[in-house]
């Protein structure tokens, strides 16, 4: 069975305070594993895709790197407006994704 | 980017009437579209998987007479919550990814309060 796990569940950061989130993953052949941002209320914004491991993708404030066991997001010199639930999900063969708990990040100014 | 729409944004209904909730891409086909469920400080349960021109698949433990779902379109997938009741309220949410690609794009969610 898929199983993705996220932690921290929550994190506290100061504007500027660097910080990584981590996703840890088994799955039966990985087609892809996906980042996504939350806000309350809303539903998940689309951030990465990342097919194999080695790959990084960047956008903004934020990067994603993956290895065969987890996944990193990278948020640098965090800004306010990056607080949100970040969101980890797994896609096997079938194309169904599997969620991870989430990350609710908060930065404070 | 893709873009997935849904409406309604928020419904209020009275215990034992039906819902219904539309799910659109807006700039791309789907033959495949997914609803997800998501109770308050909880992450996305997908529900099922919805296929145009047949039937959806439901995961486990997911009652089929009780979400009916109609993927009547390339562009349009709906969800029948049928005779509401309290535990129904959550949040459902619609995603879908143009063919050819892995990513699914979701949509803004619809908040259910059944009284």
């Amino acid at each position: 069975e898929d199983q993705v796990t996220q932690s921290p569940e929550a994190l506290r950061l100061q504007e500027g305070e660097s910080s990584s989130l981590n996703c840890s993953y088994t799955v039966s052949g990985l087609r892809g594993l996906f980042w996504y941002r939350q806000d309350p209320g809303k539903g998940p914004e689309f951030l990465f895709t990342l097919y194999s491991a080695g790959e990084e993708k960047e956008k903004e404030r934020l990067k994603a790197t993956l290895t065969k066991k987890e996944s990193f997001l990278h948020i640098t010199a965090p800004k306010p407006e990056d607080s949100a639930t970040y969101l980890c999900a797994v896609q096997p063969n079938d194309y169904k994704l599997s969620f991870g708990a989430g990350t609710t990040v908060t930065v404070r100014a | 980017g893709a873009v997935v729409s849904q409406h309604p944004s928020w419904v209020i209904c009275k215990s034992g009437t039906s819902v219904k909730i539309e799910c659109r891409s807006l700039d791309f086909q789907a033959t495949t579209m997914f609803w997800y469920r998501q109770f308050p400080k909880q992450s996305l349960m997908l529900m099922a998987t919805s296929n145009e021109g047949s039937k959806a698949t439901y995961e486990q433990g997911v009652e089929k007479d009780k979400f009916l779902i109609n993927h009547a379109s390339l562009t349009l997938s709906t969800l029948t919550v049928t005779s509401a009741h309290p535990e129904d309220s959550s949040f459902y949410i619609c995603s879908a990814g143009p063919s050819g690609s892995h990513t699914q794009y979701f949509g803004p969610g619809t908040r259910l309060t059944v009284l």
